[in-house]
């Protein structure tokens, strides 16, 4: 039980264009859902908390107009990279909480040209 | 301010070398202390929550305990297929918004 999962697992576009990731819990229900982003060798970045029927909770420096989160219903967040440079090249990483405990999805590897 | 330190940040063991890897942490009211396993090019898979100082759980290979500053994660007779990055991290609700706070983690490497 537990399963998280998220779409693409890689993805590679150009600079200037938008990329959407989805998570998606499996077989549970989530009213919140969580967003990391991760650089190579250091540990997870929280970047915001999306909670279902509502707007996400930001963490600070975390630009909401760039990174745009929805989170529609209780098994799909979406992380949405507007315009997107290379220095948003990174390996981004959802959760899905239920019973106090995290439980995250397998990652997406997004590299911008 | 709620942190996590984990030590050491890389440990290399032979097969069947047993160790143990630290968390302490300083949090303002303990709601959970989590162990994940990270595999390179993964996300974190999640292994145990410890709730309260003297709280002990097992899987296989496993034992995280917890005290009231820091949280162990003993590894028994490790395997290569053991080899991962584990982090620890403590539920956190500084700021206003429930969130885990992250170490940096242990790169852990099982040679056979």
């Amino acid at each position: 039980g537990a399963v998280v999962s998220q779409h693409p697992s890689r993805v590679i576009c150009k600079s200037g264009t938008s990329v959407k990731i989805e998570c998606r819990s499996l077989d549970f229900q989530a009213t919140t859902m969580f967003w990391y982003r991760q650089f190579p060798k250091q540990s997870l970045m929280l970047m915001a908390t999306s909670n279902e029927g509502s707007k996400a909770t930001y963490e600070q420096g975390v630009e909401k107009d760039k990174f745009l989160i929805n989170h529609a219903s209780l098994t799909l967040s979406t992380l949405t990279v507007t315009s997107a440079h290379p220095e948003d090249s990174s390996f981004y990483i959802c959760s899905a909480s239920i019973r106090n405990t995290q439980y995250f999805g397998p990652g997406t590897r997004l590299t911008v040209l | 301010e709620d942190q996590v330190t984990q030590s050491p940040e890389a440990l290399r063991l032979q097969e069947g070398e047993s160790s143990s890897l630290n968390c302490s942490y300083t949090v303002s009211g303990l709601r959970g202390l989590f162990w994940y396993r990270q595999d390179p090019g993964k996300g974190p898979e999640f292994l145990f929550t410890l709730y309260s100082a003297g709280e002990e759980k097992e899987k296989e290979r496993l034992k995280a305990t917890l005290t009231k500053k820091e949280s162990f994660l003993h590894i028994t007779a490790p395997k290569p297929e053991d080899s991962a990055t584990y982090l620890c991290a403590v539920h956190s609700t500084q700021g206003g918004s429930e969130k885990l706070v992250f170490g940096k983690g242990t790169k852990l490497t099982v040679n056979p």
